[in-house]
């Protein structure tokens, strides 16, 4: 999908353990953001970027934390998983390359299927 | 907070039919509103994108529409197909993106 690749497409882990979820771009997006999914919520947003090294959290952060070093790298660590971060997880760009801000639409990876046991 | 609001939240119908999917937002402060089609299991493709400015974008059978001082933007699907099945989200975009529920269709044959 346009070049945005998330990985892994599903991962089972156990409850306590971190967790890595990556999406790589190669559309030089400025901006990447990390959904969650859940049935009857919809999408939620996680945390974003603007930028290389500037994230922000969303609406629901809590137990997530995440990195930019490079543009085309944005990667969403659970650090301690719960069965409550059982969940499909999306990434998706926007803004591409200097022009002006938030006039672009988003474009969606496939999602991580997570399950959490 | 923005909320957004998809109605109905499932519609089934026999093909051929002309359809409304309608989305209603609390917040009319947005750049601009994007809608989604998701298939299950799938991700999300962008069907249209709406800027604040404009007042409808057409693709092909699709038409959507922006009243943005009441809040709402229509999803107009004409001569309905059984591939057109799936889900329906709207998300209007004050700065991120933020999501109704979705519309469930069903187009039988």
């Amino acid at each position: 999908d346009a070049g945005i690749t998330q990985s892994p497409r599903h991962k089972v882990t156990e409850t306590g353990t971190p967790v890595t979820l990556r999406c790589h771009q190669t559309e030089n997006h400025r901006y990447m953001y990390w959904y969650r999914q859940d049935p009857g919520h919809g999408l939620r947003l996680i945390h974003y970027s603007y930028g290389v090294k500037d994230t922000d959290k969303g609406e629901v952060s809590d137990g997530y934390s995440v990195s930019r070093s490079k543009t085309e790298d944005f990667l969403l660590t659970l650090e301690s998983a719960t069965s409550s971060q059982t969940s499909v997880y999306f990434c998706a760009i926007s803004e591409p390359g200097q022009g002006s801000p938030l006039y672009y639409g988003y474009t969606f990876g496939s999602g991580t299927r997570l399950t959490v046991v | 907070k923005q909320e957004v609001t998809q109605i109905p939240a499932a519609l089934s119908v026999p093909e051929g039919e002309n359809l409304v999917l309608n989305c209603s937002f609390t917040d009319s402060a947005i750049y601009n509103l994007q809608w989604f089609r998701q298939d299950p299991g799938k991700g999300l493709t962008s069907l249209l994108l709406i800027q604040s400015s404009q007042r409808e974008q057409t693709s092909g059978r699709l038409n959507a529409s922006l009243d943005k001082s009441s809040g709402r933007s229509t999803l107009y699907i004409a001569a309905s197909q059984p591939g057109d099945s799936a889900t329906y989200l709207c998300a209007p975009r004050p700065d991120k993106l933020i999501f109704g529920t979705g519309t469930r269709l069903q187009v039988f044959p």
